[in-house]
C-alpha cells in the first residue's frame, strides 16, 4: 500500500458527460501528479500541483482540469467525455518538488466511457 | 486483474534465474531515472532509482545500470521469483528541473515456476 488513495476505483459513464476523480496524497506529501494510462499511449503525465498551486503541465486536454485543495487532496475533472478518454487514471504524490523525490502511485481509477 | 499494454514486449524467465530488463532513452539531458513495477490491477510501484552521475546502483535483489554513452538503462533482478511477474517501466526526468516523469512503454516479465 503506497499510502495514496483514489476514488472511485471504477467509473462507467457516457460520452458527453463530466466526471470527477479524487486523490488523497500520502501523509506529509505536498506534490500531487496525475497520469493517464491507456493501452496505446502508456503512462502519460497530465498535471502536477504543489501545495495548492499548479506547477507543471503535460499532455492534458483543455476538457480536463484539476485542482489541489488546502487539505492537499486533489481532484481531476474530465468533461465532454469521449470514447478515447477511457483509461486508467493514476494519482501520485511526492514530498516536494525535486525530481528525485520519489513519486508514490495510488491504485488508480478505471474510467470507461460508453 | 486488468491488463495494461496488451502488446508489450515480454520477457519470460524461469524461477530462480536472473532477469535483465532493458530500456533505451532518447534525451541526453535526462538527469534522473527510475524503475517502476506494475502488477495487474495496481498502480506503479517504485523499485529503484539512479542519478545521471552514477552508472550503477544496487538494491535488494535489484541492480540498475546506466550507460549514458548509448543512453541505455537496465534493471537486473537476481533470483527471480513468481512475485516478480509484472510490467516494468523505466521513467526519466528529461531535463534538469523538470518535475514530471516520462515513462517508457514497459516490459512484461513472466516468471515460470
Amino acid at each position: 500500500d503506497s499510502g495514496v488513495t483514489q476514488t472511485p476505483k471504477h467509473l462507467i459513464t457516457a460520452t458527453g458527460q463530466r466526471v470527477t476523480l479524487r486523490c488523497s496524497p500520502r501523509s506529509g506529501d505536498l506534490s500531487v501528479y496525475w497520469y493517464q494510462q491507456s493501452l496505446d499511449q502508456g503512462l502519460q503525465f497530465l498535471i502536477q500541483y504543489y501545495n495548492g498551486e499548479e506547477r507543471a503541465k503535460g499532455n492534458i486536454l483543455e476538457r480536463f482540469s484539476a485542482q489541489q485543495f488546502p487539505d492537499l487532496h486533489s481532484e481531476l475533472n474530465l468533461s465532454s467525455l469521449e470514447l478515447g478518454d477511457s483509461a486508467l487514471y493514476f494519482c501520485a504524490s511526492s514530498a516536494g518538488l525535486r525530481p528525485s523525490d520519489t513519486q508514490y502511485f495510488g491504485p488508480g481509477t478505471r474510467l470507461t466511457v460508453l | 486483474g486488468e491488463s495494461v499494454g496488451l502488446h508489450l514486449p515480454t520477457l519470460s524467465v524461469q524461477e530462480g534465474d536472473n532477469s535483465i530488463i532493458n530500456c533505451a532513452y532518447s534525451n541526453s539531458a535526462s538527469d534522473y531515472f527510475i524503475w517502476y513495477k506494475q502488477e495487474s490491477g495496481k498502480g506503479p510501484q517504485f523499485i529503484i532509482d539512479i542519478r545521471s552521475n552514477m552508472d550503477k546502483r544496487q538494491g535488494q535483489r535489484v541492480t540498475v545500470l546506466l550507460n549514458k554513452t548509448v543512453k541505455h538503462l537496465s534493471l537486473q533482478i537476481a533470483a527471480t521469483q513468481p512475485g516478480d511477474s509484472a510490467v516494468y517501466f523505466c521513467a526519466e526526468n528529461r531535463s534538469p528541473g523538470r518535475r514530471a516523469l516520462t515513462f517508457g512503454s514497459g516490459t512484461r516479465l513472466q516468471v515460470q515456476p
